[in-house]
Order: structure tokens, then sequence, then C-alpha cells
């Protein structure tokens, strides 16, 4: 099993600043690495596949990079509406997710 | 526009078999370029994937859960299911029915389902 493993827990970001979340694999997973949005109360949203391919309707501030074990998502100027928590999914092979990092205001 | 909703019931006894069903509209589940999966999320933690179903029927699942779950789809209905047996108070979460783009290598998940809320208790 590749066990993924988002840091910080926690991250607090002022509105308008640059927010960078890290997720790790225990071995490789290449490029197949996705990251989702979850608000409280809803269901995730995809944000990025491929570590770094935005999905549809994804604004730019949000960017992904990465490959092999370790990625990064950046989001670029933090907004009101993406105080969440965020979450990093493998797939390649059994779809596994990271532990989550929650975005929060400072 | 592709949507998924789940349906069943909310409260399910202890020993007993969780079922949840999830309807897709927007498409078709007979598309060859999908996976179709469930995924759950206990109150206050992350998402654990519990298995997926293709629309030929072939599964796979989750080895942590393998052993308790079937996944099976109703292309007449454009439905897929899924049953949880042996529950305990550990299995309950909101479960998420989701759409997976097949990729390369494996999937991703570009369409949820609200969630619903299961609970085991007696």
């Amino acid at each position: 099993e590749i066990v993924m493993t988002q840091s910080p827990a926690t991250l607090s970001v002022s509105p308008g600043e640059r927010a960078t979340l890290s997720c790790r694999a225990s071995q490789s997973v290449s490029s197949n690495l996705a990251w989702y949005q979850q608000k409280p109360g809803q269901a995730p949203r995809l944000l990025i596949y491929g570590a770094s391919t935005r999905a549809t309707g994804i604004p730019a501030r949000f960017s992904g990079s990465g490959s092999g074990t370790e990625f990064t998502l950046t989001i670029s100027s933090l907004q009101s509406e993406d105080f969440a928590v965020y979450y990093c999914q493998q797939y390649n092979n059994w779809p596994f997710f990271g532990g989550g990092t929650k975005v929060e205001i400072k | 526009q592709v949507q998924l909703q789940e349906s069943g019931p909310g409260l399910v006894k202890p020993s007993q078999t969780l079922s949840l069903t999830c309807t897709v509209s927007g498409g078709s589940i007979s598309s060859g370029s999908y996976y179709w999966s469930w995924i759950r999320q206990p109150a206050g933690k992350g998402l654990e994937w519990i298995g997926r179903i293709y629309t030929s029927g072939s599964t796979n699942y989750n080895p942590s859960l393998k052993s308790r779950v079937t996944i099976s789809v109703d292309t007449s209905k454009n439905q897929f299911s899924l049953k949880l047996s042996s529950v305990t108070a550990a299995d309950t979460a909101v479960y998420y029915c989701a759409r997976g783009p097949i990729a390369v290598a494996g999937y991703y998940f570009d369409y949820w389902g609200q969630g619903t809320l299961v609970t085991v208790s007696s």
C-alpha cells in the first residue's frame, strides 16, 4: 500500500497571501497524483490531476507540481472561498488519499 | 452535466448490511471511459476509497474492506450499488459515490455525489 502524507496538517494564511501545501508518497507514483478541495458539508472537488493539470473550471491561482514522491499544491493569492481542507490522492495503483491539510484564515 | 446521487437508509444496525445506491444522470454509466466508485469519510476524518466497478461489472475493492464489500451495476437504471456487510460503529461515515476517468495507470475522481450519512447504531 502506498501511504500519502500531507503537511502541514493546518496552514494559517492571510487572504491574498500564497499558500504552499505538500504531499509525499511512500513510493513513486510517477505523475499519478490528484488534488481536491473540500469545504464543510460538501463533497470534495477535483482541482488538479496528473500532478499539474487543472480540472475544468479551476482558477489559474491553483497550480500543482512534482513527480515521483514529492508534490506541491500552490494557491498563489488566497481568496476567501479558498479556505478549506485539501487532499491529495495517488492513482498509481489503488486510489488512496492523504490525510488532508486544512487552510485556515490567519 | 453529470450528476450523481446517493440513496439508502441513514441508519443501520450493527452486524447488518449497509446498502446504498448511486443514480447517475446527465451521462451514461455504460460509457467505457470511466470507473464508478464508492468512497467514505468518517466525521472529521479523511477519505477512504471503498471500491469501484466498471460498466462490464468488473470490480476492485480496497484490500482492507474486500471481505465485506460488494459493488454491483445496473446499466438499465444507470445505477451502481454498494453493500457492506457485518457493519460496526467504525463504518459510520458519509458515503460518496464518484466517477473516475480511466487514466493510464489508475483513476482520480472528477464528479462526486453530495454524500449520504450512514450511522451504525442499535
